[in-house]
């Protein structure tokens, strides 16, 4: 069975503070889906990246990167110079190439970015 | 623009009520599925669809039924509301074509409060 762990409940930082959120998967297939998705308060899940498995290759977007590595079983996510409004519950998932295609999520990590 | 619509932003019904939440997604894709989303467990699947009538249980699927008679819209049902079904629920779709990533599109989620 496959299983997204996100060990960190709840962290605050201050503005412009970089800071990483952590996320670990358990899975027995060898092609799997990786994703990050933003709720806002608002909260409408927002997507912000998807990884194959085959693809180790770390990525930035702006002041958002992910770092990818099989070895450790473990897809995190850095912001860097956080602002206010990257306030918001982060979810990591898995998802398995094979059987139901369900994503499986992780709890979830409250980030409190202060002014 | 991809879009997955759900009834209502906000609801709230009666212990032994009979609740229906709808979604529709305008993408043709063939799976659908419906989360629930409470503090601390992040979200868990409750049914999901590969396509017309045809449905699967997912992890919690105690206490709901689904219907889903046309391709773009897939019903949850709570044929007798109770208090434990107090929650955030998320519908999401995805196809199964190539290049996809399993990658799922959410709606804006129902908050249901039942009395």
């Amino acid at each position: 069975a496959q299983k997204v762990t996100q060990a960190q409940t709840e962290i605050s930082v201050v503005e412009k503070e970089d800071v990483t959120l952590d996320c670990v998967y358990e899975t027995r297939d060898t092609t799997y889906y990786l994703f990050w998705y933003k709720q806002p308060p608002s909260g409408e899940l927002v997507f912000l990246i998807r990884r194959n498995s085959f693809d180790e290759q770390n990525e930035i977007s702006g002041r958002y990167s992910w770092n990818f590595q099989k070895s450790t079983s473990s897809f995190n996510f850095t912001i860097t110079a956080s602002q206010v409004v990257d306030s918001a519950v982060y979810f990591c998932a898995l998802s398995e190439n094979t059987g139901r295609r369900a994503l499986t999520f992780g709890s979830g990590t409250r980030l409190q970015v202060q002014p | 623009d991809v879009k997955v619509t759900q009834s209502s932003r906000y609801l709230v019904k009666r212990t032994g009520e009979k609740v229906f939440l709808e979604c529709v997604q305008d993408m043709d894709h063939e799976n659908m599925f419906w989360y629930r989303q409470d503090p601390g467990l992040g979200l868990r699947l409750i049914y999901f669809s590969y396509d017309v009538k045809m449905k699967e249980k997912g992890d919690i699927p105690e206490g709901y039924s689904v219907s889903r008679e046309k391709k773009e819209r897939f019903s949850l049902i709570l044929e007798s509301a109770s208090t434990n079904q107090t929650s955030m629920y998320l519908c999401a779709s995805s196809t199964t074509l190539a290049g996809s990533y399993n990658e799922q599109f959410f709606g804006p989620g129902t908050r249901l409060t039942v009395l």
